[in-house]
């Protein structure tokens, strides 16, 4: 059974960077087939598609982040990442990393992690 | 960006009753990239629908998702005291990927 497992700091201070990992196991992120991605959402508030990552480095960014977002894969430790800089309370969020299915880079969404709540404060 | 409207936004009904969940699109969904998502308190959403209509793995046939171009409606044919929960839906055939706002089903 594939699981995901976010990691990183729950709480970051405003300007400085967010830094998530998603661990992924029981399956390969170095399938063709999949893309692996991160979404987020704020508290009480709807889900919002981040970006996307295939196993070979290739990135896609929601345009409203993607001055701010950087993407990287490890293969060989079953790792992707995600690094959003100059964060402020806006992005205050439980972060998701998933697998996608099929079909498109960005959904849907068939495994998720349990998700990390990220908050930013001072 | 398309922007999914998601009606009603709370669905009070009973178990063993019908629920009709509308899914509408600012511009046509691209090849009905339309996904539907149940979501729990606490939870990770988990995938129900893709392709607007297909189920996804391990989701009972009770759930089932039609529609295209701006109009997409997941149906759960007979509510069973799990199924409630917040739904919503995606579309993921133009980017960016974006989510309704979610349409919370409670009980009556």
């Amino acid at each position: 059974q594939l699981q995901l497992q976010e990691s990183g700091p729950g709480l970051v201070k405003p300007s400085e960077t967010l830094s998530l990992t998603c661990t992924v196991s029981g399956g390969a992120i170095s399938s063709s087939t999949y893309h692996w991605g991160w979404i987020r959402q704020p508290p009480g508030k709807g889900l919002e598609w981040i970006g996307s990552i295939y196993y070979s480095g290739s990135t896609y960014y929601n345009p409203s982040l993607k001055s701010r977002v950087t993407m990287s894969v490890d293969t060989s430790k079953k790792q992707f990442s995600l690094k959003l800089t100059s964060v402020t309370a806006a992005d205050t969020a439980v972060y998701y990393c998933a697998r996608v299915y099929c079909c498109d880079s960005s959904g849907p969404f068939d495994y998720w992690g349990q998700g990390t709540l990220v908050t930013v404060s001072s | 960006e398309i922007v999914l409207t998601q009606s009603p936004g709370t669905l009070s009904l009973s178990p063993g009753e019908r629920a009709t969940l509308s899914c509408r699109a600012s511009q046509s969904v691209s090849s009905s990239y339309l996904a539907w998502y149940q979501q729990k308190p606490g939870q990770a959403p988990r995938l129900l629908i893709y392709g607007a209509s297909s189920r996804a793995t391990g989701i009972p046939d009770r759930f089932s998702g039609s529609g295209s171009g701006t109009d997409f409606t997941l149906t759960i044919s007979r509510l069973e005291p799990e199924d409630f929960a917040v739904y919503c839906c995606q579309q993921y055939g133009s980017s960016p990927a974006t989510f309704g706002q979610g349409t919370r089903l409670e009980i009556k």
